[in-house]
């Protein structure tokens, strides 16, 4: 069955550096997001990305925060200069039609972010 | 705004009972969706059901059935003779016409005790 994969499974990084998070959504896919739940709590959406563009975006997807779809099978999540804060599991998700009408998001295992 | 309450925060039953979490929203759309994950300790988000608002007709899936009430914005999931393998936490989501994102209640864990 087909699904989604994201690397690493954890990452642990220094306050100020940058993190590139990966993400391989299903093959058939076209619409791909990130979110992300802080331990403990609610998952929380970030940004929905279609066509090469970001088509949605939360509060919490400031600019320090991009995404990208490097070639025909990667989709990146970038923290520019990670903060305490941005500790948290990050999970990718895609679905062949955009939003939720008619199709599931199918989500990825999640990468875990530390941030010392 | 959107928002789900999931008033729940931590339940616990003897392996066998069964449970019902409880979930309740708040939307002004009247097109919406509502879901239900599952999220082991593994770590992933396992979807478990979509239903979308204009069908009020309750699902029942094996051992998991969802009673879905627009009377009182509630969409309840109860797990009949609860297994171990059934210990996680539940999220409840929405998400309505237009947009892409689904917006998560925080989660009831789940213990099913041996």
């Amino acid at each position: 069955e087909p699904e989604v994969t994201q690397t690493p499974s954890h990452q642990v990084t220094q306050m100020g550096q940058e993190v590139i998070l990966r993400c391989v959504p299903i093959s058939n896919h076209l619409y791909f997001y990130w979110y992300r739940q802080i331990l403990g709590q609610k998952v929380e959406f970030l940004v929905s990305f279609y066509n090469n563009e970001i088509s949605e975006k939360s509060e919490i997807f400031d600019d320090q925060f991009s995404v990208e779809r490097p070639d025909g099978s990667n989709f990146t999540l970038k923290i520019r200069s990670t903060k305490l804060e941005d500790s948290a599991m990050y999970f990718c998700a895609s679905s062949e039609l955009p939003g939720v009408r008619d199709n599931e998001q199918f989500f990825g295992p999640g990468t875990r972010l530390t941030v010392l | 705004a959107q928002k789900v309450t999931q008033a729940q925060t931590e339940i616990s039953v003897v392996e066998k009972e069964d449970v019902t979490l409880d979930c309740v929203y708040e939307t002004r759309d009247t097109t919406y969706y509502l879901f239900w994950y599952k999220q082991p300790p593994s770590g992933e988000l396992v979807f478990l059901i979509r239903r979308n608002s204009f069908d009020e007709q309750n699902e029942i899936s094996g051992r998991y059935s969802w009673n879905f009430q627009k009377s009182t914005s509630s969409f309840n999931f109860t797990i009949t003779a609860s297994q171990v393998v059934d210990s996680a936490v539940y999220f409840c989501a929405l998400s309505v016409t237009g947009a892409n994102n689904l917006f998560f209640g925080t989660g009831t864990r789940l213990t099913v005790i041996p």
